[in-house]
């Protein structure tokens, strides 16, 4: 069964950082591209990075850049985000998504929720 | 680019149908055939239900249709079942390597 799992979050104070990661499962992780997906409070979905299949290349929206790395481990099938700098508007469930050619989503996981606050 | 605009609620009688729209602009709904949608049942995994307008990954059931007309894209969801509650996302290419979404559409089942 292919299988997204994000982990690493919880409870943060402004400023701080944290690394979440997404473990992959069932599919040849090392051939598509994965992004990072944000479900903040109340919004709708924002994509806040992606990264090429062979990590080369990544990209960011422009709320997280400078603060976040995109990363992916593919010999372990892993994606990783590692978040710095946090602000209480980067509170939000975060969840990993593989993309496909025509810009949509075809598995995601279930998110891991990132709370920011003093 | 700004969000894609959807109604905030929806709701229908178990059986009949119901029609979610997803409003963008030239540059993103209307300049491509690269809309999708996502089923969302919170604190579960987003599904996609419609890729590339109107294309259903296997396992979705025919219940569910997309089309578009100009800037507008629209989700129909035909014989409400309960099961069928849930939150649903639009999404378009908007060039540049660039995905958008919308704001979300609450589903209720009467």
């Amino acid at each position: 069964e292919m299988q997204l799992v994000e982990s690493g979050g919880g409870l943060f104070q402004p400023g701080g950082s944290l690394r979440l990661s997404c473990a992959a499962s069932g599919f040849t992780f090392s051939n598509y591209w994965m992004y990072w997906v944000r479900h903040a409070p109340g919004e709708g979905l924002l994509w806040v990075s992606r990264i090429s299949n062979d990590g080369n290349t990544a990209s960011y929206a422009d709320s997280v850049r400078g603060r976040f790395t995109i990363s992916r481990d593919n010999a372990n099938n892993t994606l990783y985000l590692q978040m710095s700098s946090l602000r209480a508007e980067d509170t939000a469930v975060f969840h990993c998504a593989r993309a496909r050619s025509g810009g949509y989503f075809d598995l995601w996981g279930r998110g891991t929720l990132v709370t920011v606050s003093s | 680019q700004s969000a894609l605009t959807q109604p905030p609620s929806a709701s229908g009688s178990p059986g009949q149908s119901v029609a979610i729209s997803c409003t963008g602009t030239s540059s993103d709904v209307g300049a491509y055939d690269f809309v999708s949608w996502y089923q969302h049942h919170p604190g579960k995994a987003p599904k996609l239900i419609i890729y590339e307008v109107t294309k259903r990954p296997s396992g979705v059931p025919d219940r569910f249709s997309g089309s578009k007309s100009g800037n507008t894209a629209s989700l129909t969801v035909s014989g409400l079942q309960t099961e069928d509650e849930a939150d649903y996302y639009c999404s378009s290419y908007a060039g540049s390597n660039n995905v958008i979404f919308g704001g979300g559409t609450k589903l209720t089942v009467l």
